[in-house]
């Protein structure tokens, strides 16, 4: 089945750390989104990449990094530049200007 | 700037009470508004795309319409198993393809 792979479910993470979110997709959709919820608000867009190789800041890009170095993967990084990094994470891909596929998330703690 | 209001933050109905959810948008040229559904701990699942003021679209007990300003989501005789938080979402048409959302509506039904 084609679908959107996220992982880990859970992640913890110390102060000071960098962590790396996981996200696979195989639908061969161009366009791949990284989004931050937090309780009781909407979805936030961090990075986005619309083609390999390229990507662009979203509303909320500072402390994250991404890279698109194949069409199927879409990992982020949590850096230490990161305040307030404990939050709901989901990667979504999209063929051209399409509603979304999302993952089902990875939620990631600050201990 | 563009923004997406959902109302009302959440709602508990009992099994059987129709009700309906809003969703009021500003947008400089409106591509599409999409309906999601979003289970606790999941990611969110894709229910409507919608195009053009008084355009409607059904799916089970869920019918979604659009106006210039806003969109209805229609929910009729639900069930518990409807209970979720209802997502919004609109995409403009002259931006690349990222969607901006609203912050949900929490749906609660009572057996």
């Amino acid at each position: 089945d084609g679908g959107i792979t996220q992982s880990p479910k859970y992640l913890f993470r110390k102060e000071g750390q960098n962590v790396t979110l996981s996200c696979e997709q195989n639908l061969n959709h161009d366009a791949m989104y990284w989004y931050r919820q937090d309780p009781g608000q909407g979805l936030r867009l961090i990075y986005y990449s619309q083609i390999v190789n390229d990507f662009q800041k979203g509303d909320i890009a500072e402390g994250y990094s991404v890279s698109r170095e194949k069409k199927e993967s879409f990992p982020l990084t949590v850096t230490s530049a990161q305040k307030n990094p404990t939050a709901f994470y989901l990667c979504a891909s999209s063929p051209s200007r399409e509603d979304y596929t999302f993952g089902s998330g990875t939620r990631l703690t600050v201990v | 700037e563009d923004q997406v209001t959902q109302s009302p933050e959440a709602l508990r109905l009992q099994e059987g009470e129709s009700s309906s959810l809003n969703c009021s948008y500003t947008v400089s040229g409106l591509r599409g508004l999409f309906w999601y559904r979003q289970d606790p701990g999941k990611g969110p699942e894709f229910l409507f795309t919608l195009y053009s003021a008084g355009e409607e679209k059904e799916k089970e007990r869920l019918k979604a319409t659009l106006t210039k300003k806003e969109s209805f989501l229609h929910i009729t005789a639900p069930k518990p198993e409807d209970s979720a938080t209802y997502l919004c979402a609109v995409q403009r048409s002259s931006s690349a393809s990222k969607i901006i959302f609203g912050s949900g509506t929490r749906l609660s039904i009572r057996p």
